[in-house]
């Protein structure tokens, strides 16, 4: 079975700390994503990843940065985390022929 | 923005067919649609996915329309467990804008 392991699944940090949340997908997929789900407005997209080094902006990436190294694995950075930023984040894998992504179980970070 | 219309909320009797519409009526000519499910507090999970044909696969059955703009996800037997929030996106590459789904309740 694919799988996209999510270092924590629940983290507590305080505002102004440097949060880094870790995402290992073990298909060699391509792609890579991070996604944040609220209440209300949905599942939305931060960043994502074509290839090693190679990183685009999704529809909010302000306040977050994202480091890909290697193949398997994909970081998202707070650099200077904000109670705003307390969120469920999703981390998602795919190939760029056509097929689905496979998901994370999620981070539920809390920014006290 | 997603490029796809949903229902916001749908029901369906336990044992019945779903038929969940999506309209993507500005879908060009390489973009697949996907449709996704996401079960409360889990991440969502992939069920299937076509570019012009009809597809089936075990868990449903994906009937485009030859115009391509608008798309049915049926599962055939819906059970308590398939409700659940139901997302149909478009995507070239497989990067995937989420729109706001469908809501489908299944009930006993």
């Amino acid at each position: 079975d694919v799988k996209v392991t999510q270092s924590s699944r629940y983290l507590v940090k305080r505002t102004g700390e440097k949060v880094f949340l870790e995402c290992v997908q073990d298909m060699d997929h391509e792609n890579m994503f991070w996604y944040r789900q609220d209440p209300g407005l949905g599942l939305r997209l931060i960043y994502f990843s074509y290839d090693v080094k190679m990183k685009e902006k999704g529809d909010i990436p302000e306040g977050y940065s994202v480091s890909r190294e290697k193949k398997e694995r994909f970081s998202l950075i707070l650099e200077s985390a904000s109670t705003n930023q307390t969120s469920m984040y999703l981390c998602a894998s795919s190939s760029p022929l056509g097929w689905g992504a496979f998901f994370g179980q999620g981070t539920r970070l809390t920014v006290v | 923005d997603a490029k796809t219309t949903q229902p916001p909320s749908m029901d369906c009797a336990e044992g019945r067919a779903a038929n969940l519409p999506c309209n993507h009526s500005t879908i060009s000519g390489n973009e697949y649609v996907y449709w996704y499910r996401q079960i409360h507090s889990q991440g969502p999970q992939y069920i299937i996915h076509g570019l012009k044909n009809n597809e089936t696969n075990e868990m449903a059955s994906l009937i485009i329309t030859e115009d391509r703009k608008s798309s049915t996800l049926i599962l055939p037997h819906a059970t308590l467990r398939d409700t659940a929030v139901y997302y149909c996106i478009v995507s070239y590459r497989g990067k995937l804008i989420f729109g706001q789904g469908t809501e489908l309740s299944v009930k006993p």
